[in-house]
């Protein structure tokens, strides 16, 4: 089965600063999604990689699934605190599969 | 509705009892999925649904768990027997087209004690 590890686990940053967090597959990624969730709430959906070498960006995150396909990394630029919260990579398996496979997640902390 | 909308938020209930989760999907999203999260982990996959059929369910954990949509809008989870082992959040999530962004509910945290 395809699993999905996450670095780092958690992350404190002071406000303004940049950070990247890893998802790397131990399979072809077909379809990659990044989720936000915070405590208590449903996964809020940031954006899906489909091609290798793909980046897409809103507002100040920018992710981008490498060449090779299995590895996306999530970039944040000059963050804040509202950029706080848990940041989940999912895949899908491809084939036809229509289910999801999540990473633990990274926790992100921002401090003012 | 605006969402996806997931009753009851929280469910705390005994051991062995029965229980049933509701997720009313975003209108029109013919893709439901129900994941199951617990704490620290990512969700796990449970079932997905295709209109009114279950077209994947193979991550339901056993012959406990089961789930509906009989109208292919409204889906129900429900677990028999529960087990202390049950308790997580179970997340809802749709779709208007399979393999696309899904937008999940706020989950139902359940409780088995």
């Amino acid at each position: 089965s395809q699993e999905l590890e996450q670095s780092p686990q958690s992350l404190i940053v002071q406000e303004g600063k940049n950070l990247t967090i890893n998802c790397t597959s131990s399979k072809t990624l077909y379809g990659l999604y990044w989720y936000k969730q915070k405590y208590g709430e449903g996964l809020i959906f940031l954006m899906m990689l489909q091609k290798g070498g793909e980046e897409k960006s809103h507002e100040k995150i920018t992710a981008k699934l490498d060449e090779k396909k299995q590895q996306s990394s999530l970039h944040i630029t000059a963050s804040q605190p509202s950029h706080a919260g848990i940041y989940l990579c999912g895949a899908d398996r491809g084939a036809g599969s229509y289910q999801l496979t999540f990473g633990k997640g990274t926790k992100l902390s921002v401090i003012p | 509705g605006a969402g996806v909308s997931q009753t009851p938020s929280n469910k705390v209930t005994e051991k062995g009892k029965y229980v049933e989760l509701r997720c009313d999907p975003i209108s029109g999203h013919t893709a439901l999925y129900w994941y199951r999260q617990s704490l620290g982990q990512g969700p796990e996959f449970l079932i997905y649904f295709q209109g009114t059929g279950a077209a994947d369910d193979s991550g339901l954990p056993n012959d406990r768990f089961f789930a509906v949509r009989p109208e292919g809008s409204v889906s129900t989870l429900k677990i028999q027997r529960t087990e202390r082992g049950d308790s997580a959040v179970y997340l809802c999530a749709s779709s208007s087209i399979p393999n696309t962004e899904a937008f999940f509910g706020q989950g139902t945290r359940l409780t088995v004690v």
